[in-house]
């Protein structure tokens, strides 16, 4: 079935630094997919999505791109902060059977030191 | 705030037990779906409702049911609850059932002891 890989966590940085998180999927067909993220003690945030193949989503400076040659949706931001301490999930929309579930990876957490 | 509500926040109760956990979509979606998270098994799709009808399964147990009723709030019914149930259970809502966007609600945190 459809599956999704991203990097073992934990990631750890300091203020202003790049960052990327790689993610790579299995999927038949052309899934969306998205990236969430969840802060301590809360819920999923839709942190960005893209369609189709080529698309960029980006939201809070932060971006990725949907690479079908490379199966592939990397989430980068340039300049991170504090306040992105956060665990990120990539997911992919799984649409067998009419339905959209959501298949996704086992979460990066990543930490932001001042 | 996604708009999507979850009842209770928190629920502690004992092996053998029957619990039931609520949802309220966010305005106008008919789409509800219900997840679980837990340490060892990571983010799983368990069930989905639309506009009342059972949509699709995924690695949802015999022992857990659930349904959506008219007004399109979901119930999830946990019952002869084990140790391994213990995990956050999330609901999210969409519009309809196609490239929508899911927003997920704040979770239902189940300890079973």
């Amino acid at each position: 079935g459809d599956s999704v890989t991203q990097m073992e966590g934990p990631v750890t940085l300091s203020e202003e630094a790049f960052l990327t998180i790689n993610c790579t999927y299995t999927a038949t067909g052309y899934p969306s997919l998205f990236w969430y993220v969840q802060y301590p003690g809360e819920g999923l945030q839709l942190l960005l999505k893209a369609t189709k193949a080529d698309d960029k989503g980006s939201n809070k400076g932060f971006e990725a791109t949907y690479r079908k040659e490379t199966t592939s949706f990397h989430l980068e931001k340039g300049s991170v902060q504090v306040s992105d301490s956060a665990v990120y999930f990539c997911a992919l929309s799984d649409r067998r059977g009419g339905s959209e579930k959501l298949v996704f990876g086992k979460g990066t957490k990543l930490t932001v030191n001042p | 705030d996604s708009g999507v509500t979850q009842t209770p926040k928190h629920l502690i109760t004992a092996t053998g037990q029957r619990v039931t956990l609520r949802c309220s979509p966010r305005s106008g979606d008919l789409s509800v779906y219900w997840y679980q998270q837990s340490l060892d098994q990571g983010l799983q799709f368990l069930i989905q409702y639309y506009n009342g009808e059972e949509r699709a399964k995924g690695n949802i147990l015999e022992r857990f049911s659930a349904q959506q009723f008219p007004d399109l709030h979901s119930e999830l019914n946990l019952s002869s609850l084990e140790l391994g149930d213990s995990a956050l259970y999330f609901c999210a809502s969409s519009v309809e059932t196609g490239r929508e966007t899911q927003y997920f609600g704040p979770g239902t945190r189940l300890l079973v002891l």
